[in-house]
């Protein structure tokens, strides 16, 4: 069984280019989480969404950032205009259920470096 | 708001020794707590969890923790550390919401588990 895929693993942006993330979850599971990881901090969450439905978008910055879920297809984590301060990793994570109590399953991540 | 606080940046420990990572949580109600592991350039591989029931939890490649409300801590625990558990480790939060709607983690910043030969 496949893991969570991210794609592409590494990907360079000049400032005011766009950059498009995309995660496909493991066979089976419904529900995806983004986060992103500033360099030596923690993971903060950005958005949860199921197919079809943005349900908690309250890591999200209010511009620039959009994701998707479409029914076929990757999640796609959007951010247009790239600016340095978006360099980053972007971490996909699934999980089977909404139950809190569930753990998620991270992807490895896409490393943006915005020049 | 939830919070995981993990004190230490990088844990020091010679191969064969027991090891501790320590990790605080603020919460509101009930937390759902859980270990993860990120080794170089890999995403975060899960460890282990408390929901309820037993305060002592054992998870993946030798790993425990415990729950200890009184003190709002989780600290992860191992018994014989390996050279092979160098990498960064990340404690995580998150309730049950009335309507299931998702698993919002919030995580620590992150402890450094250095093992040496």
């Amino acid at each position: 069984n496949a893991g969570v895929m991210q794609n592409p693993r590494h990907l360079v942006r000049r400032r005011g280019q766009e950059a498009r993330l995309r995660c496909s979850p493991m066979k089976g599971h419904s529900h995806v989480y983004w986060y992103r990881q500033l360099p030596e901090e923690g993971l903060k969450f950005m958005v949860y969404l199921q197919k079809e439905n943005i349900i908690d978008e309250s890591g999200m910055p209010k511009e620039r950032f959009s994701a998707e879920f479409p029914k076929e297809g990757p999640s796609i984590l959007r951010i247009q205009q790239v600016v340095r301060g978006d360099s980053a990793a972007y971490f996909c994570a699934s999980s089977p259920s909404d139950r809190a109590s569930y753990e998620q399953y991270f992807g490895p991540g896409t490393r943006l470096t915005v020049t | 708001a939830q919070s995981v606080a993990q004190p230490e940046d990088q844990v020091n420990v010679a191969e064969g020794n027991p090891l501790t990572v320590k990790c605080t949580y603020s919460v509101s109600g009930n937390p759902y707590l859980f270990w993860y592991v990120q080794y170089p350039n890999r995403g975060l591989q899960f460890l282990l969890k408390y929901i309820t029931g037993d305060n002592l939890v054992k998870g993946s490649y030798g790993f425990e923790a415990e729950f200890n409300k009184s003190q709002t801590s989780f600290h992860l625990k191992k018994p014989s550390a390996l050279v092979s558990d160098s990498a960064l480790y990340f404690c995580a939060v998150s309730q049950p919401r009335w309507n299931n709607a998702g698993n919002m983690l919030t995580f620590g910043g992150g402890t450094r588990l250095m093992v040496k030969p």
